[in-house]
């Protein structure tokens, strides 16, 4: 079946370093490609997204890029904080009407 | 405060009882789901109904039933519950499936021994 596989499972960073999370995905018709942060003890919520008519997207610190030919696409943090260490989603969107999500990245930010 | 709720937050019951988690969303959302978060495993879907009256099966749906009958509720039912079950499940919306944004609720942390 559909699938999005997500790595690393677990990601060091110092703190002002980048951070780069990757993910694939096996559906050639997905379209929408979110990316979710989920904090210690709360529920997911939505940082960026790109849609497949757009290869990069950016808000401040935070960029996606999409591959579509290799179906890939990967979530770029710079200049990495300690509020920025949580676990992190990718999805993608499947047959049109339902969203799945990679497994997660660890995100830890040391200071 | 608009948003959605779900309920219990957490919850120990015995395995074969059957049980059912609520989720209601005030923000007049089309589509919603339910999915199941354990370690490792990321977000799992389980059911999703892209409007109301209409549900559909997503990765993991054994086990599990849903309904819609409005467009605000969407109930999980564990007809008989299983210790593999054990998880914690969050319910989502969006105005568009699959398209846009979800939102989530809380969470359900239920342990089923």
């Amino acid at each position: 079946g559909e699938n999005v596989e997500q790595h690393p499972s677990t990601l060091s960073v110092q703190e002002g370093d980048s951070a780069v999370i990757k993910c694939t995905y096996s559906d050639s018709a997905s379209n929408y490609f979110p990316w979710y942060k989920q904090e210690l003890g709360k529920r997911p919520q939505l940082i960026i997204d790109i849609r497949s008519n757009v290869g990069e997207k950016k808000d401040q610190r935070i960029a996606v890029t999409l591959n579509k030919t290799a179906k890939h696409f990967s979530l770029h943090i710079t200049e990495t904080q300690p509020e920025d260490s949580a676990v992190y989603f990718c999805a993608a969107s499947i047959r049109g009407n339902k969203l799945v999500f990679g497994a997660g990245t660890i995100l830890r930010v040391k200071s | 405060i608009a948003g959605i709720t779900q309920a219990p937050t957490s919850q120990i019951l015995a395995a074969g009882r059957r049980m059912t988690l609520r989720c209601t969303q005030d923000m007049r959302h089309n589509a919603m789901y339910w999915y199941r978060q354990d370690l490792g495993l990321g977000l799992r879907l389980i059911h999703y109904s892209n409007t109301a009256g209409t549900t559909g099966k997503g990765e993991v749906p054994d086990g599990y039933s849903v309904s819609r009958a409005n467009t605000d509720d969407f109930p999980l039912t564990l007809a008989s519950a299983v210790p593999s079950q054990t998880s914690v499940y969050f319910c989502a919306s969006s105005d568009s499936p699959a398209a846009g944004e979800l939102f989530f609720g809380e969470g359900s942390r239920l342990t089923v021994l």
